[in-house]
């Protein structure tokens, strides 16, 4: 099947720990994306990546980090700066990291829970 | 923000009935895109309407654009109690590289 994997699907964190949230897709896209959602809102960019070995800040990266060293992967971190984690959190890829913005294929998310 | 905002927040309809929701946005785009989300999911691509193209039909939904009052509207006709969902408005603005989501519409289909 192609598509794109999140893991896990539930995650608990204890206050002050770091944790890594995975997404794996095997679509061949060059551009993925981290977005978070919180309940009844829409999503926001945290991360996002045209290419490998490259990526950028979207509207709200503080408390977040990410690595892009393989295409098929962009992992996640949520570290322990980022106030306010709780969240469904998103990943997202497309074929290209330039041009106009065609489909995006999504995830099927990671809830994420501070204790 | 370049955020699209849809309207309503939320609709609930009985099956068979048509649903209509509204997006507006604040800046010239490439294109327009309508995702739709089962509770607690990912979201699903449903259609793309580029900035030149006025309307667009898929199966049961048709969505209008309308440039120059930077709006779109999704129209899902006969409506189902599977069409139970969010549904999102993203758009592809001119001169950025991510696409801007709205906060949605939670659309209720009652049997």
């Amino acid at each position: 099947d192609g598509g794109i994997t999140q893991s896990p699907k539930y995650l608990f964190r204890k206050e002050g720990q770091n944790v890594t949230l995975s997404c794996e897709q095997n679509l061949n896209h060059d551009a993925m994306y981290w977005y978070r959602q919180d309940p009844g809102q829409g999503l926001r960019l945290i991360y996002y990546s045209q290419i490998v070995n490259d990526f950028q800040k979207g509207d709200i990266a503080e408390g977040y980090s990410v690595s892009r060293e393989k295409k098929e992967s962009f992992p996640l971190t949520v570290t322990s700066a980022q106030k306010n984690p709780t969240a469904f959190y998103l990943c997202a890829s497309r074929t290209s990291g330039t041009g106009d913005f065609d489909e995006q294929f999504f995830g099927p998310g990671t809830r994420l829970t501070v204790l | 923000s370049q955020q699209g905002e849809e309207d309503p927040q939320a609709l609930s309809i009985q099956e068979g009935e048509n649903a209509t929701m509204n997006c507006s946005y604040k800046t010239s785009i490439n294109n327009l895109q309508w995702y739709r989300q089962n509770s607690g999911r990912g979201l699903v691509h449903l259609i793309l309407i580029r900035s030149n193209e006025r309307e667009k039909h898929s199966g049961r939904l048709r969505v209008t654009l309308d440039t120059s009052k930077k709006s779109s509207s999704l129209l899902i006709t006969a409506s189902r109690a599977a069409d139970t969902a969010s549904y999102f408005c993203a758009t592809d603005a001119l001169g950025y590289s991510t696409l801007t989501f709205g906060k949605g519409t939670m659309l209720l289909v009652s049997p």
